[in-house]
C-alpha cells in the first residue's frame, strides 16, 4: 500500500465514450502527477500539479484533460480516444514539486489499464 | 529531450547478482532513483543516490554512480524469485525522466 489509490483498476472504452480515472492520495503531499506507461517505452509525463495549480503539460492531446479539486484529489476526463491510447494510466504524488524541491522521490499507485476499442 | 536508457531485458539465476545498468544525458542530475514495478502494479521506490556519491548499499542492493559517464547502475546481490519485476531507473535534472525499464527474470 503506497498511500495513492487509483480507480477503475482496469477500462474498456469505445472511442466515442466519455469517462475518468480518479486518483486519491492519502500521504499530505503538495504535487500529483499523470504518467502513461506503455510497453517498452519510457514513462511519458503527461501533467503535473503542485498545491493545485497545473505547471506542466507535456504536449498532451486535448483530449485527456486533467482536474485537480484538491491536494489529495486527481481526475483524468477521457473523450474520443484513439486506440493508441491504450495504455496503463499513472498517478503518482510527491512532497513537492518543481525547481528547488529537494528532491521528488514519487509514490505511485497501481495504475488504471485502458484499453481502447 | 534529455534520454535515459536501459536494457530491456536481464535475465539470471537464483542466488546470483543481477546488475543493472542504466545511462543518462542530463549533466544538471542531482537525485537518480531506482524503481521496482511488479505484475498489476505501480512503480515502488527502491532507493535513490545524491549525484554527490557514488555509492550507496542497502542491504542487498548496491547503487553505483559514475557521473563523469554518466552511469548508474543497481546491483541485487543473491537474487531471488521475488526480486523478478520491472526496474526502472529515474534521473532528476531539469525535470524527471524515466528509462524504459528492465525485465529481470530470475530463474530457479
Amino acid at each position: 500500500e503506497t498511500g495513492v489509490t487509483q480507480t477503475p483498476r482496469h477500462l474498456v472504452m469505445g472511442m466515442t465514450n466519455k469517462k475518468s480515472l480518479k486518483c486519491e492520495q492519502h500521504l499530505g503531499h503538495n504535487a500529483m502527477y499523470w504518467y502513461k506507461q506503455s510497453a517498452k517505452k519510457p514513462l511519458e509525463l503527461m501533467f503535473v500539479y503542485n498545491f493545485k495549480e497545473q505547471t506542466e503539460n507535456n504536449s498532451v492531446p486535448s483530449r485527456f484533460s486533467p482536474e485537480c479539486p484538491n491536494s489529495s484529489h486527481l481526475f483524468l476526463h477521457l473523450h474520443t480516444l484513439q486506440p493508441e491510447d491504450s495504455a496503463l494510466y499513472l498517478c503518482a504524488s510527491s512532497q513537492e514539486y518543481g525547481r528547488g524541491a529537494k528532491d521528488e522521490k514519487l509514490f505511485f499507485g497501481s495504475g488504471t489499464q485502458l484499453s481502447v476499442l | 529531450g534529455e534520454d535515459v536508457e536501459q536494457s530491456l531485458f536481464l535475465s539470471v539465476r537464483e542466488g546470483d547478482s543481477s546488475v543493472i545498468n542504466c545511462t543518462y544525458t542530463d549533466s544538471s542530475s542531482t537525485y537518480l532513483y531506482w524503481y521496482k514495478q511488479e505484475p498489476g502494479a505501480g512503480l515502488q521506490l527502491l532507493t535513490y543516490i545524491f549525484s554527490n556519491m557514488d555509492m550507496k548499499q542497502d542491504q542487498r542492493l548496491t547503487v553505483l554512480l559514475n557521473k563523469k559517464d554518466k552511469h548508474l547502475s543497481l546491483r541485487i546481490a543473491d537474487t531471488q524469485t521475488g526480486d523478478s519485476a520491472i526496474y526502472f531507473c529515474a534521473v532528476l535534472g531539469n525535470d524527471m525522466r524515466f528509462g524504459a525499464g528492465t525485465r529481470l527474470t530470475v530463474k530457479p
